[in-house]
């Protein structure tokens, strides 16, 4: 069974703090890793697409790298306003337009001035 | 702005009623994916169009239908209601196979 799993759930830092979420997956056929943030009650936010280990992308604070196994989410002096909760999720499936997306729980970000 | 609405933002039903959402997909966006998502839990994959026809399933009981129309607009419905269905639904569009999904900003549903 395809799995995804982040850690940690939650994490608290200080502002400038920085830090890395994990995203660890059990799947076959993966296609592509998806990093998204998501505010209480909102739908998810794109952040970043990594289709291949070794890939690494950035944007602002953040930094989403890919290896056979897992994803890191590097977060650099982090600011309160990157408090959310970030969302792996893997891109599974078939030719033929089909796209199945398994997501993990997230990782509940708190960051404190 | 994704581009991506969803209609109404909050709903409540009671249990055993039938209720319909609605997505409109970015132009040009010929896959529209639903989520159902549980408070503090991860988006669960419920179905996916691709030019107007199903073409994937979640494990979800077939009381969960969609629709999808040529106009980039879509529909989940759900019959017989449970309270279990309690949740922020969600839609995202993407433009071809590996492409990103964008996801609107959900309808949140009460089952009483």
């Amino acid at each position: 069974e395809d799995q995804v799993t982040q850690s940690p759930e939650a994490l608290r830092l200080q502002e400038g703090e920085s830090s890395s979420l994990n995203c660890s997956y059990t799947v076959s056929g993966l296609r592509g890793l998806f990093w998204y943030r998501q505010d209480p009650g909102k739908g998810p936010e794109f952040l970043f697409t990594l289709y291949s280990a070794g890939e690494e992308k950035e944007k602002e604070r953040l930094k989403a790298t890919l290896t056979k196994k897992e994803s890191f989410l590097h977060i650099t002096a982090p600011k309160p306003e990157d408090s959310a909760t970030y969302l792996c999720a893997v891109l599974l499936g078939n030719s033929g337009g089909y796209q199945k997306v398994t997501f993990g729980i997230g990782t509940k970000l708190q960051v404190i001035p | 702005e994704t581009g991506v609405t969803q209609s109404p933002t909050h709903l409540i039903k009671t249990r055993g009623q039938q209720v319909t959402l609605r997505c409109s997909s970015q132009s040009g966006h010929n896959t529209v994916s639903w989520y159902q998502q549980a408070l503090g839990q991860g988006p669960q994959f419920i179905f996916q169009y691709y030019r107007e026809e199903e073409n994937g399933r979640g494990n979800f009981p077939p009381r969960f239908s969609g629709l999808q129309f040529p106009n980039y607009s879509s529909e989940l419905n759900v019959n017989a209601l449970e309270l279990d269905d309690s949740a922020l639904y969600l839609c995202a569009s993407a433009g071809g196979e590996r492409e990103t999904q964008y996801f609107g900003p959900g309808t949140r549903l009460l089952v009483l």
